[in-house]
């Protein structure tokens, strides 16, 4: 069954970066696009970028550019955010999202990572 | 960007009861467009795909349809596990945005 398991909560000071892996197993990780959203407490879902495993080219949410990098390695089946320059702002739940465009050519997100909790604080 | 527009943000029903979510785009979106469900401390699950495919699994009492500028989620008959959030997403273009979500609660 496809899974995919992030690690676990972190808690960073301003200014630094931080890394959340997102571990997919139950597929052939190479054939689907990943997208990593986020959620602010208590508010709502912000795309931040999306990274083809098979090529790793990118796409980032222009609110993201140049502080936000996705990378992934296929000899784990892993792929990975990380996010610099943290400021509060940024303590937020982030998930990994599998792209169904896949299965039937429109993209959705159908598998969700558990989600990994980011506090930026000093 | 897109921006999404969620409407009620917030809804009270009974169970039993048929409810409707409507999303609106600022601009046409054709048919890219899906719905989520969110419970409390969990991650979001796909519902509705391509705006009225339902995804495996998904009972059938969630429908949804729509095109251009404007969709509906509509629940047949409300069930206790229903109350959660509701969040429509546009597929159309990045960045891929997302309403600001339903929050559905019992009456």
């Amino acid at each position: 069954q496809v899974q995919l398991v992030q690690s676990g909560a972190e808690v960073k000071k301003p200014g630094a970066s931080v890394k959340v892996s997102c571990k997919a197993s139950g597929y052939t990780f190479t054939s689907y696009f990943m997208h990593w959203v986020r959620q602010a407490p208590g508010q709502g879902l912000e795309w931040m970028g999306i990274i083809n495993p098979s090529g790793s080219s990118t796409t980032y949410a222009q609110k993201f550019q140049g502080r936000v990098t996705m990378t992934r390695d296929t000899s784990t089946s892993t792929v990975y955010m990380e996010l610099s320059s943290l400021r509060s702002e940024d303590t937020a739940v982030y998930y990994c999202a599998r792209d169904a465009r896949m299965i039937w050519g429109v993209t959705s997100f159908d598998y969700w990572g558990q989600g990994s909790l980011v506090t930026v604080s000093s | 960007d897109i921006q999404m527009t969620q409407s009620p943000s917030s809804l009270s029903a009974s169970v039993g009861d048929r409810v409707t979510i409507a999303c609106r785009a600022s601009q046409s979106i054709s048919r890219y467009l899906n719905w989520y469900q969110q419970k409390p401390g969990k991650a979001p699950k796909l519902l509705i795909y391509a705006a009225s495919n339902l995804q495996s699994g998904v009972p059938s009492r969630f429908s949804g349809s729509g095109s251009g500028t404007d969709c509906t989620l509509t629940i047949s008959s409300l069930q206790p596990e229903d109350f959660a959030t509701y969040y429509c997403q546009q597929s159309y273009s990045t960045p891929y945005t997302f309403g600001q979500g339903t929050k559905l609660e019992i009456k």
